[in-house]
């Protein structure tokens, strides 16, 4: 069984649609993420949610909204989608960052 | 500017040889982690370490904490094909914080 699951693996859209990634794990830590990685395959943190606390990258613009419906489910909705939002996206799940984390193998999403 | 910057960004070298990568901060890292990653994957956890001047092995890959606890170094032995990849270091400023990556260093081993 996959440890971090994304949905889907592929997204290609249109510069103004409204789209959601789905993330899913299945190890029982308490802390999810949701990472972009640009085209200089830099790695940069967007959100980071356990049950009692979101926290936000200050540098995310709001159309980014994370989701979760229950502890193993952390869902990435964008709205209003630019050119500037193409890059693979990398949910993680932690016990805490101190032990590592684990990530699900990403989404390329391509807005045209 | 980023937090971790690595070095060097790119590295070719043949199989067999040896390599070092570096991980360097002004800040200080309550821990430091080492990620290697392929194509069309995400980053894969190679070890943790907490504690300044700390040492640990994995086979062929031999990882350091710096003693301040700034920076962080991989050494490989004799690299082989498979060790070809996307390797990133990332820190944690805090027990629980998010985890800051560096740029990374692609590693190509040539046969």
């Amino acid at each position: 069984d996959t440890a971090v699951s994304q949905t889907p693996k592929y997204l290609v859209t249109q510069m103004g649609n409204d789209k959601s990634i789905k993330c899913e794990q299945n190890l029982g830590h308490d802390t999810m993420y949701w990472y972009k990685q640009d085209s200089k395959k830099f790695l940069k943190i967007m959100f980071s949610y356990n049950n009692k606390e979101l926290i936000i990258n200050e540098t995310v613009p709001n159309r980014f909204s994370p989701k979760s419906p229950d502890k193993a489910h952390l869902n990435l909705h964008i709205n209003s989608l630019e050119l500037g939002d193409s890059a693979v996206y990398f949910c993680a799940s932690s016990p805490r960052s101190l032990y590592g984390y684990t990530f699900g193998s990403g989404t390329r999403l391509t807005v045209v | 500017t980023q937090l971790l910057e690595q070095s060097p960004q790119f590295l070719s070298i043949q199989e067999g040889e040896n390599l070092t990568v570096y991980c360097n901060s002004s800040s200080v890292f309550s821990s430091l982690q080492w990620y290697r990653q392929e194509p069309g994957e995400g980053p894969v956890l190679l070890v943790t370490v907490v504690t300044g001047g700390e040492v640990k092995k994995l086979k062929r890959l031999t990882f350091q904490f710096g003693d301040a606890r700034k920076d962080s170094s991989l050494h490989i032995t004799a690299a082989q094909p498979g060790d070809t990849g996307l390797y990133l270091c990332a820190g944690a400023r805090a027990a629980g914080n998010m985890l800051t990556f560096g740029g990374g260093t692609r590693l190509m081993v040539k046969p």
